[in-house]
C-alpha cells in the first residue's frame, strides 16, 4: 500500500511565522505535489516536482516555496504565514505518466491556522 | 485554463437508490479520468479511474466516459448511508501536465 504522511494533522501559526509543512511517501514515487484545498473552490496546486532538486508552479504558487532535496520527503515552505493562508494543505505523490500510474496518493492533510 | 465542472450538491439520494454524479472537463487532450472519495475532514482516496469511451464497473461502482461529449460519471449502485461524501471528479493530460481537480459533488444518502 502507498502510504504517504505528512508532518503535522494540525498546526497554529501566527502571521509572519515560517512555516514548514513536511510530506514523505514511502513508494518512491518520482512526482509529489502541495495543493491547499479551500470551502467553495476545491483542490487548487501550489506546487509540484517531478524529481528530486526540480520543481514546478502549480495555480497559487504565491507566498509559498518548496524544497526536495531527497525522492521521498517533498516540503512546502511559507516564508512569511498569513491569515490568508488559512488552509488544509494536502501532499500527494504518483509515479510518472502513463496508464494507471496517473494515480495520486494523498496524504491525511494538515489544517493549518494562522492567527 | 483547463476546467473540470462539477455541481456542488448537495445530492440527496434515498438508501438503496442509484447516485449519479457528472462531470465536465474542457482540455479535449485529457487522457485519464479519476474518481475521488473525500469523506468530511478527510484527504480524498481514489475510487475509479477510467481511460477509455465507456463504462468500467468495480462493485457497486461504475464510471462512464464520452470523450466526443467531454464528460464523465460516476454511478453508485444501492447507496449506503456510508457513501455520504464529496466525490472529486479530476482529468489528467498526460506528460508533466498536472491533474486539473473539479469542486467536487456532496453526496448525501438518505436512510
Amino acid at each position: 500500500d502507498v502510504k504517504v504522511t505528512q508532518s503535522s494533522r494540525y498546526l497554529v501559526k501566527r502571521t509572519g511565522e515560517k512555516v514548514f509543512l513536511e510530506c514523505v511517501q514511502d513508494m518512491d514515487h518520482e512526482n509529489m505535489f502541495w495543493y491547499r484545498q479551500d470551502p467553495g473552490l476545491g483542490l487548487r496546486l501550489i506546487y509540484f516536482s517531478y524529481d528530486v532538486k526540480m520543481k514546478e508552479k502549480g495555480d497559487i504558487p504565491e507566498g509559498y516555496s518548496v524544497s526536495r532535496e531527497k525522492k521521498e520527503r517533498f516540503s512546502l515552505i511559507l516564508e512569511s504565514a498569513s491569515t490568508n493562508q488559512t488552509s488544509m494543505y494536502l501532499c500527494a505523490s504518483s509515479l510518472p505518466s502513463g496508464g494507471v500510474t496517473d494515480t495520486q496518493y494523498f496524504g491525511p492533510g494538515t489544517r493549518l491556522t494562522v492567527l | 485554463q483547463k476546467e473540470v465542472e462539477q455541481n456542488s450538491g448537495p445530492l440527496s439520494v434515498p438508501e438503496g437508490a442509484i447516485a449519479s454524479l457528472n462531470c465536465t472537463y474542457s482540455d479535449r487532450g485529457s487522457q485519464s479520468f479519476f474518481w475521488y472519495r473525500q469523506y468530511s475532514g478527510k484527504s480524498p482516496e481514489l475510487i475509479m479511474s477510467i481511460y477509455s469511451n465507456g463504462d468500467k464497473e468495480d462493485g457497486r461502482f461504475t464510471a462512464q466516459l464520452n470523450k466526443a461529449s467531454q464528460y464523465v460519471s460516476l454511478l453508485i449502485r444501492d447507496s449506503q448511508p456510508s457513501d455520504s461524501a464529496t466525490y472529486l471528479c479530476a482529468a489528467y493530460s498526460g506528460g508533466y501536465q498536472k491533474v486539473t481537480f473539479g469542486i467536487g459533488t456532496k453526496l448525501q444518502v438518505i436512510p
